[in-house]
Order: C-alpha cells, then sequence, then structure tokens
C-alpha cells in the first residue's frame, strides 16, 4: 500500500541530545514537509522540500535540520539548540499535477517528550 | 497578515445544526483548496478538496469565493462524531501548501 510513514511512534530524549525522527514515503511525491503542534495549537511549518538536494526553512527553522537526499525520505534532526522541543510533529507530502500541488498526505506523527 | 487565517472557535452547536466556517487566504493567484479534519491527538486527514465550481460530499458542501478570497465549509445535520478540528489549506505564493491554524467544532447532544 501507497502511504507515508513516520517513525517512532513516541520518542523521548534526553536534554542536550540531537534525535532524529523518520519520514518515508512511497507515493513518488516531490513536495515534503515538517510540521511541529503544540498542544490545542495549530501546524508550524518548520521545512519543507519541493525536490530532491533543495530544501527551504519554514516559519519555525531554528533549532532543526532536515535532508532530502532522497525523494522518498526527509528526515529532521532536532538539535540541542532547540529549547523546547516537547511537541507533536508531523510528516506530510504531495504530489504535483498538471502544475498544481496535490493534496498532502500525512504520517501518523512522533511524539517527542524531553526528559 | 497571514497568508492562510481562520477563525479558531471553540463552534459550540446542537446535533442536527448547521453550521459554516470560512477560511480567508492572501495569494489571489492560489489554485488549490482543501479542507482537512483532525482529530485530537490524530494526523490531519483529507475531507474534501474544493473545486472552483464548489463540492459536495453527503452533508459536507465546499464553496470558493475567488473574488472574495476565501472558501468554506459547510456540515448541515450536524453529528457528534463531527466534532473535530477543521484545517484549510491553500497553495501559496511559492507554489507549496500552507495551512491555517484550524477551527475547532464541538458538537453537543
Amino acid at each position: 500500500d501507497g502511504g507515508i510513514t513516520q517513525s517512532p511512534k513516541y520518542l523521548f530524549r534526553k536534554e542536550g541530545q540531537n534525535v532524529t525522527l523518520s519520514c518515508e514515503q512511497n507515493l513518488n511525491h516531490d513536495a515534503m514537509y515538517w510540521y511541529r503542534q503544540d498542544p490545542g495549537q495549530g501546524l508550524r511549518l518548520i521545512y519543507y522540500s519541493q525536490i530532491v538536494n533543495d530544501f527551504q526553512k519554514g516559519d519555525i527553522a531554528e533549532g532543526y535540520s532536515v535532508s532530502r537526499e532522497k525523494k522518498e525520505s526527509f528526515p529532521l534532526t532536532v538539535t540541542s539548540a532547540q529549547k523546547n522541543p516537547t511537541a507533536f510533529y508531523l510528516c506530510a507530502s504531495s504530489g504535483w499535477e498538471r502544475g498544481l500541488y496535490t493534496e498532502a498526505f500525512f504520517g501518523q506523527g512522533t511524539r517527542l517528550t524531553v526528559v | 497578515r497571514k497568508e492562510v487565517e481562520q477563525d479558531p472557535g471553540p463552534f459550540n452547536v446542537p446535533e442536527g445544526a448547521t453550521v459554516a466556517f470560512n477560511c480567508t487566504y492572501s495569494n489571489s493567484a492560489s489554485q488549490s483548496f482543501f479542507w482537512y479534519r483532525q482529530d485530537c491527538r490524530k494526523e490531519p486527514k483529507l475531507l474534501m478538496s474544493v473545486y472552483s465550481s464548489g463540492n459536495e460530499d453527503g452533508r459536507f458542501t465546499a464553496q470558493l469565493n475567488r473574488a472574495s478570497q476565501y472558501i468554506s465549509l459547510l456540515i448541515r445535520d450536524s453529528k457528534l462524531s463531527d466534532s473535530a478540528t477543521y484545517l484549510c489549506v491553500v497553495e501559496d505564493a511559492g507554489n507549496m501548501l500552507t495551512f491555517g491554524g484550524g477551527t475547532r467544532l464541538m458538537v453537543k447532544p
């Protein structure tokens, strides 16, 4: 089945550690996105990528890094520079048809907790 | 001004009521519009795409008003299970998808 997979579902991190969240899609989508969601809040864009080997900062990129070495994969690293990383992280992808982006599909999310 | 704006709500309505949400967008060249539903602690899921001519799916109707730059979602005969956050999504000036902050709906018995 085609889809987008995030792992792990739950992640605990000690202060000062870097952690990497995985996002893989087999939908052949060009665009991939990372969002952060805090309790009771909307989605905030961290990074997005429209093509392999290229990505752009979103609204809250500080303390995060990404790579897009393969079309299928868009991992997010939460670095120790991110002061308040506890949140729900969502990865999404969208395709491109007839000059328009198609709807986004989301992974199930990763809940990151700093302990 | 945010590129995509929604009233955060919450909208509290009784079962059986009709409720409507609007979402305004700033980029007049936007071409793609969607409504998503997000349940608590879950990922957003596509509810429906919004076409220029408007579209309907059962109790749900989506409309696009290009002149005033907003999209709307109408829910008829609200069910308890409709309680969720509804997100609008617009293709923005950078040709990527931008999410609104969401509108929370609570349907009461």
